[in-house]
């Protein structure tokens, strides 16, 4: 157990439409990170927060958009949705005790599919 | 930047056979390194690190991986493979400092009887 939610579990949205993705994890998780998952792909990472603010950015374009809330929590909004947007949406953050704070967990993540 | 690179998206092993994975990672400063599994229809859990410590590193359910620098890898192996271990499984790398992970593409991992 991660401590790490995503909602929803899925969802199907259409061409041009915009989707919000959400994650939320355990007080004091204060950088969160975004991955795309295609199917038989690894991860991608999209970006990352750090106390509400984008701390960098994978090669995605800017309708790919996130937030990072004062609760720990965080969206990601992609606008103008295309087909090959279909994937898996992944959320991580990093552990905050002594010697985790170099790795990642991950939630269950959110299936896209767009039709 | 970094990268990592898997080979062999599916791998077929006999129920109680070794289980070997293979990972060579390009980096231009000392990485981090770590593997991940995936069961169907969920999200990664970590199975192991390597953060510059100790060059042998165990995870759970009995797998480890070796960091070697001279060859640029970090090979996962369980010495006796259960139906369990069916999944597929990622390697990752990142650099000290900046938390952000490259996956290699993944090995599909299928137990035999």
């Amino acid at each position: 157990e991660t401590g790490v939610t995503q909602s929803p579990t899925h969802l199907i949205k259409t061409r041009g439409q915009q989707v919000t993705l959400r994650c939320s994890s355990q007080s004091g998780h204060n950088t969160v990170s975004w991955y795309q998952q295609a199917l038989g792909q690894g991860p991608q990472f999209i970006f990352q927060y750090y106390r509400e603010e984008e701390n960098g950015r994978g090669n995605f374009p800017p309708r790919f958009s996130g937030l990072q809330f004062p609760n720990y929590s965080s969206e990601l909004n992609v606008n103008a949705l295309e087909l090959d947007d279909s994937a898996l949406y992944l959320c991580a953050t990093l552990g905050t005790s002594g010697g985790d704070t170099d790795t990642q967990y991950f939630g269950p993540g959110t299936r896209l599919t767009v039709l | 930047a970094q990268s990592v690179t898997q080979l062999g998206s599916h791998v077929s092993v006999s129920e109680g056979a070794l289980v070997l994975l293979r990972c060579n990672y390009s980096s231009s400063v000392p990485p981090y390194l770590f593997w991940y599994v995936q069961y169907p229809n969920q999200g990664l859990q970590l199975l192991l690190k390597y953060t510059s410590a100790a060059t042998l590193v165990k995870g759970i359910n009995g797998f480890e991986a070796e960091f070697k620098k001279s060859e640029t890898s970090f090979h996962l192996t369980k010495p006796s493979a259960h139906m369990s271990d069916a999944a597929e499984y990622f390697c990752a790398v990142s650099l000290y400092g900046n938390n952000r992970l490259a996956f290699g593409k993944g090995n599909q991992v299928v137990v035999i009887p």
